[in-house]
């Protein structure tokens, strides 16, 4: 059983467009995480939801809008994307305290 | 002072070598230092892990060395194999703030047969 899934995978789009990725993780977890890994594998968080509250806005474009809907989903949607958000996206997960983080395998969007 | 300092950046070392990778924080608030490995086209999985009431932590070939005064911490692989071959990150978290993990900036190791 995978822990922390996401999907898609690979993601191709056109500048301009809007796309969503999807994270679900079965690990029990209140804490969900958005992860940005770029070109040079520097890991930068964005967002971050407790019990389906935001507890972490980085300094990210209101662009990307995250979504809750429960505590083993968060969604991630892009609006009108650009050349700069072609990169690795990280979902992860974890309790709170010094739990480890557990992150699913990534989406690599690729903005053309 | 969120910063987290790693170093190297790469590090490329014999089978059967001991690699070493150093991380630095500013912030005296963390409190819990895991190591991330990631392999390409994977998520980063976690590798060890120490709180700062210990000095040195070992998990089979890996050990994590801290220094609290220094505000430094390191891994050291012993006796590194080809399958070691990886990207290594440190992180800090202060387990009394927002659940902000903070990434080190990444170690590409490659471990020559």
């Amino acid at each position: 059983d995978t822990a922390v899934s996401q999907t898609p995978k690979y993601l191709v789009t056109q500048m301009g467009n809007d796309k969503s990725i999807k994270c679900e993780q079965n690990l029990g977890h209140d804490t969900m995480y958005w992860y940005k890994q770029d070109s040079k594998k520097f890991l930068k968080i964005m967002f971050s939801y407790n019990n389906k509250e935001l507890i972490i806005n980085e300094t990210v474009p209101n662009r990307f809008s995250p979504k809750s809907p429960d505590k083993a989903h968060l969604n991630l949607h892009i609006n009108s994307l650009e050349l700069g958000d072609s990169a690795v996206y990280f979902c992860a997960s974890s309790q709170a305290g010094d739990s480890p983080l557990h992150f699913g395998n990534g989406t690599r969007l690729t903005v053309t | 002072q969120q910063q987290v300092k790693q170093s190297p950046q790469s590090l490329i070392v014999q089978k059967g070598g001991i690699s070493i990778i150093n991380c630095a924080y500013e912030n005296t608030a963390f409190d819990y230092f895991p190591w991330y490995q990631q392999f390409p086209g994977k998520g980063p999985a976690l590798l060890i892990a120490i709180r700062p009431d210990v000095s040195e932590k070992k998990e089979g070939r890996f050990t994590i060395s801290f220094n609290k005064s220094a505000k430094q911490f390191s891994l050291h692989i012993m006796d590194s194999q080809p399958g070691d071959s990886a990207t290594y990150f440190c992180a800090a978290l202060s387990t009394s703030g927002t659940y902000k993990y903070i990434f080190g900036t990444g170690t590409r190791l490659k471990v020559l047969a």
